[in-house]
């Protein structure tokens, strides 16, 4: 089953508009993060919110996190065409111990097209 | 500082037959992980890495792939024998110590004729 579900799966948007992309999840998490990719390239992240956050920020980015809800939203302003790209949010739920880090669980993503 | 690479970008191979593909991490991450996309699913993880060793390899599909890190340093992933539902994408990320953002590589796309 899906940890990550986005919303929507599909968004066209005229550049300068803004693009709100939405995430909900299945169990309690310790981290959301949202990552871009872009056509036949790798994941890039983008931002990382922790589960006692509710709101962050990072220049153009803004996330919001709704853990009684399980839901985020990543809202991108004054969109540009170089946006056009896939957007994944990525959960993860379990602290190892030994090391560290923690494995990801990938929504199916929203493909966002920004058009001049 | 170089990202994550990952050898070969593309490979294209037939049913039964054997692939392997490299993931170098970013220096001095002692995390790796693999992930891989198959057309139209969802991201989804294979194993982690913590330097040399094995630390969670639950999402391995079955026993017809084999994943490898020798000296903590670069990782193999092997798949023998290949089956057409090994096509997809596999991606390689690695993250610090103690860090939850990981660092992902450009993918090798797999297609198993």
């Amino acid at each position: 089953s899906q940890q990550g579900e986005e919303d929507p799966q599909a968004l066209s948007i005229q550049e300068g508009e803004n693009a709100t992309m939405n995430c909900s999840y299945k169990t309690s998490i310790n981290n959301l993060q949202w990552y871009r990719q872009n056509s036949g390239r790798g994941l890039v992240h983008l931002i990382l919110i922790r589960s006692n956050e509710r709101e962050k920020h990072s220049g153009r980015l803004r996330v919001t996190l709704d853990t009684s809800k399980k839901s985020s939203s990543l809202l991108i302003t004054a969109s540009r065409a170089a946006d056009t790209a896939s957007y994944f949010c990525a959960t993860d739920a379990v602290r190892i111990l030994t090391g560290g880090g923690n494995k990801l669980t990938f929504g199916t993503g929203t493909q966002l097209k920004v058009e001049l | 500082e170089a990202g994550v690479t990952q050898f070969p970008s593309h490979s294209v191979i037939e049913k039964g037959q054997t692939v392997t593909l490299r993931c170098d991490p970013i220096s001095g991450h002692d995390n790796l992980y693999w992930y891989r996309r198959v057309m139209g699913k969802e991201i989804k993880f294979l194993l982690h890495f913590v330097k040399e060793s094995k630390q969670d390899e639950s999402g391995m599909p079955n026993n017809r792939f084999l994943a490898e890190r020798t000296g903590g340093t670069y990782s193999t992933l092997k798949v023998q024998p290949a089956e057409l539902e090994d096509s997809g994408v596999y991606f390689c990320a690695s993250s610090q110590e103690w860090a939850y953002t990981q660092y992902f590589g450009p993918g090798t796309r797999l297609t198993v004729l």
